[in-house]
């Protein structure tokens, strides 16, 4: 079973442009959740989609968006970058309904904004 | 406020000893409660969940109610423990998960 895959690995943007990410989960699961990983705070969670619906949403600006396709495929939007956008962008996917808790999660998308 | 507190940024231990991570919780309702771990150039994985009681990789963790507590124990540390490890509480499937901010263990040889 192929495991989260998360498009590009790596990234290097400058101030002011846009970026997108994408997020191919599991085969099966309809859970797609997006973290902001940093040395300084940890795990942050952005939002969570759940059949093509935004089902959960952290505290973070709205230059950050996302969406999630019918194949359950996500994909994350930041406009506007900012240097403090500079991290590892974690998606995780779950079956979401019954099963709480496990996450599989991708090897990110790590981000540098100059 | 729901919350998720690990104490400890960084915690330093000799190989063959003792490891305890700690995890806080705090939640009014029936907790679900979970470790995760992230080797060095990993994915972030599901370490154990106390629902299971299971022990992964000779780790422990036992959810203590009166406590609000779920640390994660190992009796004897290996080098390759070496890790991120993430403390995380479950409201329920509708809901994302609340993590702690992580502590990073190192096993020194």
């Amino acid at each position: 079973k192929a495991g989260v895959t998360q498009t590009p690995r790596y990234l290097i943007k400058t101030r002011g442009q846009q970026v997108t990410l994408s997020c191919s989960p599991i085969s099966g699961h309809r859970s797609v959740s997006w973290y902001q990983q940093t040395p300084g705070q940890g795990l942050q969670f952005l939002f969570e989609y759940f059949s093509e619906t935004q089902r959960n949403k952290g505290n973070f600006p709205g230059r950050f968006s996302g969406r999630q396709f019918s194949n359950s495929r996500s994909e994350m939007n930041v406009s506007t970058l900012e240097l403090g956008d500079s991290a590892l962008y974690l998606c995780a996917s779950s079956l979401g309904g019954a099963i709480t808790g496990e996450l599989f999660f991708g090897e990110g998308s790590r981000l540098t904004v100059l | 406020a729901q919350r998720v507190t690990q104490p400890e940024k960084l915690l330093s231990v000799f190989k063959g000893a003792p490891v305890e991570l700690k995890c806080n919780y705090s939640y009014s309702g029936s907790p679900e409660l979970f470790w995760y771990v992230q080797y060095s150039r990993q994915r972030l994985q599901l370490l154990l969940r106390h629902i299971s009681r299971e022990s992964i990789k000779g780790f422990t963790a036992d959810l203590n109610k009166g406590e609000t507590s779920f640390h994660l124990k190992k009796p004897f540390a290996q080098e390759e423990d070496s890790a991120m490890y993430y403390c995380a509480l479950s409201r329920g499937s509708n809901y994302q998960l609340i993590w702690g901010a992580g502590t990073k263990l190192i096993i020194k040889p």
